[in-house]
C-alpha cells in the first residue's frame, strides 16, 4: 500500500522556467513532509520541509506547498537551473512514528 | 569529510551466501537507520537505532541483523541471501530518533544476488 505516491515519474522543463513536482498521501496521521534530492550514484539529500500546521514554506528558489484538505503537496522550484536535474523524492512521517514513510520519486530534467 | 559513509559500495554474491554492510557516521548523531531501495524505487525503512537501542524495526525477515556497536556505526548482517535482496541499502542518520530531524544519508550500497 502505498501511501505516499508521486504520480509523475519524470518532468522535463526548460532553464529558467518553474518545475512544479507533486506528491500525494494517503495516511491522514502524516504531520510532517519532506522533500529530498538525488543525485545518481549519491544519497538523497534534504531539500525542504513543511509542518501540517503551515501551508506553504519558502526556502530561497524552493517553495513547498501543502494542501491538507487534498492530502496533496507540491514543490516549486524558481527559476529551474540544469543543476537541479536529479530525481525528487517526497516523504512523510506520522505522529508517533519515527521513520520517514517515501514515495517513489520523480526525476527532473532541466535543459539548458 | 564524509559525513555517512558505507562499505561495500558495490557487492556482487552468490546466493545463500552471508554478507554484511557497514555503515559510520561522523556528525555526532544518536540516531541511524537503514532503508532499501527496491526495484520500483521505492525507499523503505528498515531498522532504526537510537543510542544503540533498536526503536524501528519494520517487517523484515530475520535473515536480516542490524548491529550496532556504538552511536557511530550500523552494520547490516544479511544470512542466506535471497534473489529478492537484491536491491540498493541506504544507510542514514539524525540527531535525535523522532523523524522530524534532517536524515543525512550515505552514497548506497547495491548488492546483486546471482
Amino acid at each position: 500500500d502505498q501511501q505516499v505516491k508521486q504520480n509523475s515519474p519524470s518532468l522535463s522543463v526548460q532553464e529558467g522556467r518553474i518545475s512544479i513536482l507533486n506528491c500525494d498521501y494517503t495516511n491522514s496521521m502524516f504531520d510532517y513532509f519532506l522533500w529530498y534530492k538525488k543525485y545518481p550514484a549519491e544519497g538523497p539529500t534534504f531539500l525542504i520541509s513543511i509542518s501540517s500546521i503551515k501551508d506553504k514554506n519558502e526556502d530561497g528558489r524552493f517553495t513547498v506547498f501543502l494542501n491538507k484538505s487534498a492530502k496533496h503537496l507540491s514543490l516549486h522550484i524558481v527559476p529551474s537551473q540544469p543543476g537541479d536535474s536529479a530525481v525528487y523524492f517526497c516523504a512523510a512521517i506520522d505522529t508517533g512514528r519515527r521513520a520517514l514513510t517515501f514515495g517513489s520519486g520523480t526525476r527532473l530534467q532541466v535543459q539548458p | 569529510d564524509t559525513a555517512v559513509s558505507q562499505t561495500p559500495k558495490y557487492l556482487v554474491t552468490q546466493m545463500g551466501n552471508d554478507k554484511s554492510i557497514k555503515c559510520e557516521q561522523n556528525l555526532g548523531h544518536d540516531t541511524m537507520y537503514w532503508y532499501k531501495q527496491d526495484s520500483k524505487k521505492f525507499l523503505k525503512i528498515m531498522f532504526s537505532y537510537n543510542n544503540k537501542e533498536l526503536i524501528i524495526n519494520e517487517t523484515v525477515p530475520n535473515r536480516f541483523s542490524p548491529k550496532s556497536p556504538d552511536k557511530a556505526h550500523l552494520n547490516l548482517h544479511i544470512n542466506s541471501l535471497e534473489l529478492g535482496d537484491s536491491a540498493v541499502y541506504f544507510c542514514a542518520s539524525s540527531e535525535g530518533g523522532q523523524g522530524y530531524n534532517e536524515q543525512f544519508f550515505g552514497p548506497g550500497t547495491r548488492l546483486t544476488v546471482l
